[in-house]
């Protein structure tokens, strides 16, 4: 069965600094997607970065990169340099033809910046 | 991206009434999905649709329903707003990939049932 796991319920990172946020996930597909959402207080779901099972680089979008591992079946995100507005809750999620095509959700990890 | 659009941000609204939630996209997207998060959750998916005239229900049980008449409209409804209906929901549209569709979200409806 489809599932992603996200470990860290919370962490504390101090501002400037680089985080890791993990996620692991599991499926039987060779073809499938992997996305990062962030989400903060306000409540908007907010699209990050897409990373495709076939795509051999590591996707990247300005300060955010997805730190793909096929054969540890993860996909990290990392955050550049973190920032005040980077606290928020970060939920992994996966796409694939054995979840019908619908996002299977991680549990998500609260990031706190600190000042 | 998406623009897609959701309203009432929030509503506060007493036991037995029915309540709409709308949801728009600008984008022309086929797909579109009704989601229920309870605070610092994971999202549950309650509807989805392929397209016009075409609506499913998700993996959680929902007492609500959805309608797919016009492309950028996907509305969702319950007859009889209970305070287990107290959550936040969620409208998101979707892109097309080769490996796994983009779901863009709209701002969400806080919903409180006294």
């Amino acid at each position: 069965a489809q599932k992603i796991t996200q470990t860290q319920p919370g962490m504390f990172v101090q501002e400037k600094e680089a985080v890791t946020l993990d996620c692991t996930y599991d499926t039987s597909d060779q073809s499938y997607g992997l996305f990062w959402y962030k989400q903060p207080s306000s409540g908007e779901m907010i699209f990050l970065i897409y990373q495709g099972s076939y795509d051999e680089q590591n996707a990247t979008e300005g300060r955010y990169s997805l730190n793909f591992q096929k054969a540890r079946k993860s996909a990290n995100l990392v955050i550049s340099a973190s920032q005040l507005g980077d606290s928020a809750m970060y939920f992994c999620a996966m796409m694939a033809s054995d979840s019908n095509y619908q996002l299977i959700w991680g549990a998500g990890t609260k990031l706190i910046i600190k000042p | 991206e998406a623009d897609i659009y959701q309203t009432p941000r929030y509503l506060v609204i007493g036991t037995g009434k029915k309540i709409t939630l709308e949801c728009s996209q600008t984008m022309g997207h086929d797909k579109m999905y009704w989601y229920q998060q309870d605070p610092g959750m994971e999202l549950h998916l309650i509807h989805y649709s392929y397209g016009v005239n075409s609506t499913e229900k998700g993996d959680l049980s929902s007492e609500s329903t959805v309608s797919r008449i016009r492309t950028e409209h996907f509305p969702l409804t319950l007859e009889s707003a209970r305070p287990s209906h107290t959550s936040q929901y969620l409208c998101a549209s979707s892109e097309p990939r080769l490996a796994g569709d983009t779901q863009y979200f709209g701002p969400g409806t806080r919903l409180t049932v006294l």
